[in-house]
């Protein structure tokens, strides 16, 4: 399987306690992307990496949230001290960017679902 | 900043019926759309994209949308419904800054 792989697909947890997750995109894919979705709602956007630099960040990634790319392929999403309100599924994304587009298009994981106790 | 806005969050359709889910955007440049399958407990599945050229696209699974910029528009038909049609489907428009954002979604059910 080439695609976009998640782990763990599950995780329960009790508030105060740290997670974290990781996300191993399609092997070429230069860029990885972080989304949470809550019940109900699309995915939001959380952050991006370009290789092992992080692009961009959303104001919904709180200082508990932190994402790192260290070799440029594999990546971890960390919370410290979950809340319950972290509770959604946490969605990765990775696109091959090419020179001159930036609008590539982003084939997505299975999902990490999180519920904080 | 780019959106989009997604008429109906359920769609109930007869197996055989067609099905239309709704989807207009809001950008101040050219849109890339996308539109987006979510089955139970798994990731999104790319149905299918436009990007540029023809206003008509073609996906997977029947599925085809038509860009309407006179209308802001993006909605996704299926001529037959099939009982495996029955998922969560997302319109999304990717921004320049590579975010993409997605519309709160249409939860679509075939009936018998």
């Amino acid at each position: 399987d080439t695609g976009v792989s998640q782990d763990p697909r599950h995780k329960i947890t009790k508030r105060g306690q740290n997670v974290t997750f990781r996300c191993d995109p399609i092997s070429e894919h230069n860029r990885l992307y972080w989304y949470r979705q809550t019940l109900g709602q699309g995915p939001e956007f959380l952050t991006y990496f370009q290789n092992e630099a992080q692009l961009e960040k959303s104001r919904l990634l709180s200082d508990r949230f932190s994402a790192e790319r260290p070799k440029g392929s594999f990546s971890t999403l960390e919370i410290q001290r979950t809340e319950q309100g972290d509770s959604a599924m946490y969605l990765c994304a990775s696109s091959l960017a090419l020179a001159g587009r930036t609008q590539e298009t982003q084939y997505f994981g299975p999902g990490t679902r999180l519920l904080v106790l | 900043a780019q959106s989009v806005t997604q008429l109906g969050s359920h769609v109930s359709v007869s197996e055989g019926a067609l099905v239309l889910l709704r989807c207009n955007y809001s950008s101040s440049v050219p849109p890339y759309l996308f539109w987006y399958v979510q089955y139970p407990n798994q990731g999104l599945q790319l149905l299918l994209k436009y990007t540029t050229g023809a206003t008509l696209v073609k996906g997977i699974n029947g599925f085809e949308a038509e860009f309407k910029k006179s209308e802001t528009s993006f909605h996704l038909t299926k001529p037959s419904a099939h009982m495996s049609d029955a998922a969560e489907y997302f319109c999304a428009v990717i921004q320049e800054n590579n975010d993409m954002r997605f519309g709160a979604g249409t939860r679509l059910t075939v009936k018998p």
